[in-house]
């Protein structure tokens, strides 16, 4: 089945060590997405790739960065992860930057 | 300032009743909405969507009604089952941009 897959489920990190999460997709959609979500929340938005451009939301922080080095997958880094970006992080597609997004299943970060 | 709000942020419904979702939206230049359901842990899974052009669509066992001179939309939910037990949100793009706003959530239970 075509999906959203997203790796690690569960990510543990220390405050300040670098942590990577990745999405792959095969529905072979142009955008993916990057939000964060925490608890009782609506997804925000950090960013997203169409095709190979990159376009971040005003109020990103510095230390969220992206990748996507081919159609199928995207990275999410966080450079130096604070308490405060433990949260759900949740991977989209779509086939385009108005069209209906499919999410993945998340990973849960905890920062201790 | 422009929002996506929902009217109530839990709901109870017995087993078998039929459920009513509402969200309010403010810019008239919305134009395209889908409800996203929210199981706990998990990504957000599309349920139904629609565009301005409609006032009603229906799905199995899920209806959305538009109103768009109140910019109003409801998510209706036929006999629930305990399995519809989670998080609705719903999300609106503006035909002025590419983003999708979400609004806050309401969570539902069902009662068996």
């Amino acid at each position: 089945d075509a999906m959203v897959i997203q790796n690690p489920r569960y990510q543990v990190t220390q405050f300040g060590k670098p942590v990577t999460l990745s999405c792959s997709q095969t529905l072979n959609h142009n955008v993916m997405y990057w939000y964060q979500q925490k608890s009782s929340q609506a997804p925000k938005l950090l960013f997203h790739y169409y095709d190979k451009d990159f376009n971040n939301e005003a109020d990103t922080p510095d230390n969220f960065q992206s990748r996507r080095p081919n159609t199928s997958f995207c990275f999410l880094d966080i450079r130096s992860p604070g308490l405060g970006d433990a949260a759900m992080y949740l991977c989209a597609t779509s086939t385009g930057p108005r069209e209906t997004q499919y999410f993945g299943p998340g990973t849960r970060l905890l920062v201790l | 300032g422009e929002s996506v709000g929902l009217h109530l942020p839990t709901l109870s419904v017995q087993e078998g009743d039929n459920s009513i979702i509402n969200c309010a939206y403010s810019n008239s230049a919305s134009d395209y909405f889908i409800w996203y359901k929210q199981e706990s842990g998990k990504g957000p899974q599309f349920i139904i969507d629609i565009r301005s052009n409609m006032d009603k669509r229906q799905g199995q066992r899920v209806t959305v009604l538009l109103n768009k001179t109140v910019k109003h939309l409801s998510l209706q939910i036929a006999a629930t089952q305990p399995g519809d037990s989670a998080v609705y949100f719903c999300a609106e793009t503006r035909y002025t941009g590419n983003q999708f706003y979400f609004g806050t959530g309401t969570s539902l239970t069902v009662i068996p």
